[in-house]
């Protein structure tokens, strides 16, 4: 248990679907991070919030967005999703932002797109 | 651009013979350097964080050490639950930057 939770931990929606991945972390940390790991590829970010500010949007495209309500908590929205955006969802926390922190992960979650 | 990349891709020990995993860099700026592990449907785990050339860390029978252009994570007399992908990161001036990991499978 790293103190970062993400719900659902599976999920299965068809291209016209919206849904939204949820994550909460319990640590007092001040960034958030949205990851995507696809198979044999290194982790990509996708998302930075820092104290409930984006500060990172590594051209991600607009079907998925995120929210930060608050510093213990990340949403990625998602809708008109393709195949090709299947793919494990991972997301971290660290106590700050830009600096050598050691990020902490959730256990992510498995999105497939039908 | 801050580059990351891990040899060998895939590694099969037997259960107590020793090895190394590199993890090779170009950076500018390093701040740290990261080992994660992570198995199969799981979320990363911390392992070690190195800050400079030189610097060395130990968990148990992982060890990692850094100098200017690479890192190596040695494991010692391993056992089959270390068995998992080890992830190397760098941060630099700007983000956190993965390599695409090392399969380490160890027989029993």
């Amino acid at each position: 248990e790293t103190g970062v939770t993400q719900t659902p931990r599976h999920l299965v929606m068809g291209m016209t679907n919206k849904k939204s991945l949820k994550c909460e972390q319990h640590l007092g940390h001040n960034a958030m991070y949205w990851y995507k790991q696809s198979a044999k590829k290194p982790l990509e970010l996708m998302f930075v919030y820092s104290l409930e500010e984006r500060v990172e949007n590594n051209s991600v495209p607009s079907r998925f967005s995120p929210e930060c309500p608050n510093s213990s908590h990340l949403f990625l929205h998602l809708h008109t999703l393709q195949p090709e955006d299947s793919a494990l969802y991972l997301c971290a926390s660290s106590q700050d932002y830009g600096r050598a922190h050691e990020q902490y992960f959730g256990p992510g979650t498995r999105l497939t797109v039908t | 651009e801050d580059q990351v990349t891990q040899s060998p891709e895939a590694l099969r020990l037997q259960e107590g013979e020793s090895s190394s995993l590199n993890c090779s860099y170009t950076v500018s700026g390093l701040r740290g350097l990261f080992w994660y592990r992570q198995d199969p449907g799981k979320g990363p785990e911390f392992l070690f964080t190195l800050y400079s050339a030189g610097e060395e860390k130990e968990k148990e029978r992982l060890k990692a050490t850094l100098t200017k252009k690479e890192s190596f994570l040695h494991i010692t007399a391993p056992k089959p639950e270390d068995s998992a992908t080890y992830l190397c990161a760098v941060q630099g001036l700007e983000k956190l930057v993965f390599g695409q990991g090392t399969r380490l499978t160890i027989n029993p």
